[in-house]
């Protein structure tokens, strides 16, 4: 499969802590995406990382790529009930060209 | 400035029926693509349309097709509706070749019965 993978598939931590989760892919890639989802509607795009890039920031958001690992990872700081969702990674091979989604972190964030 | 609207929210059909979904993209976008969603399961790539044409595909059956109208609005269209089917369907915005996020609408949670 194509599909990125998130690590871990559910998290839960205490309001005001960090939260990391992970996302390994195959192949070689053009950018890597990452999206938040409440509640099974739609997705929210966060963050786009290109693959000459190590690393971005977006607020309370980090995400690292590292291409000879073929993985990033996606941090969030100080978290908030708020940021309770689930969140995907997507890679794109090519500019244009379709994402590939993987199967998601749920994380909840306790007040 | 709206976003990607998809109508309807949800939509009940009976195994063997056809459905049709909506989807107007954001102001300025010009592509659309449509994304599966099964329950805990991570967005499956439809297909996405630019200039009225199917211009890539996803790995789904022929009984799924698409259009793309003028305006750049687009309908997903599923024949002979199997169980398996039951999802929420997305659909995203963006412009042809950007390197940018796409836009997602809210989706379509459809059941079949």
């Amino acid at each position: 499969s194509q599909q990125g993978e998130e690590d871990p598939q559910a998290l839960s931590i205490q309001e005001g802590e960090n939260a990391t989760m992970n996302c390994s892919y195959k192949t070689s890639i053009n950018n890597l995406q990452w999206y938040r989802q409440n509640s099974g509607r739609g997705l929210v795009h966060l963050i786009l990382i290109r693959s000459n890039e190590r690393e971005k920031h977006s607020g309370r958001l980090r995400v690292t790529l590292d291409t000879s690992k073929k993985s990033s990872s996606l941090l969030i700081t100080a978290s908030r009930a708020a940021d309770t969702a689930s969140y995907f990674c997507a890679t794109v091979f090519n500019t244009g060209n379709q994402f590939y989604f993987g199967t998601g972190t749920s994380l909840t964030v306790i007040p | 400035d709206a976003g990607v609207t998809q109508s309807p929210t949800h939509l009940i059909k009976t195994r063997g029926q056809q459905v049709t979904l909506r989807c107007s993209p954001k102001s300025g976008h010009d592509t659309v693509s449509w994304y599966q969603q099964a329950l805990g399961q991570g967005p499956q790539f439809i297909f996405q349309y630019y200039e009225e044409e199917e211009r890539q595909r996803g790995n789904f059956p022929d009984r799924f097709s698409g259009h793309q109208f003028p305006n750049y609005s687009s309908e997903l269209n599923v024949n002979a509706l199997l169980l398996g089917d039951s999802a929420l369907y997305l659909c995203a915005s963006s412009l042809i070749d950007s390197n940018y996020g796409y836009t997602f609408g809210s989706g379509t949670r459809l059941t079949v019965v």
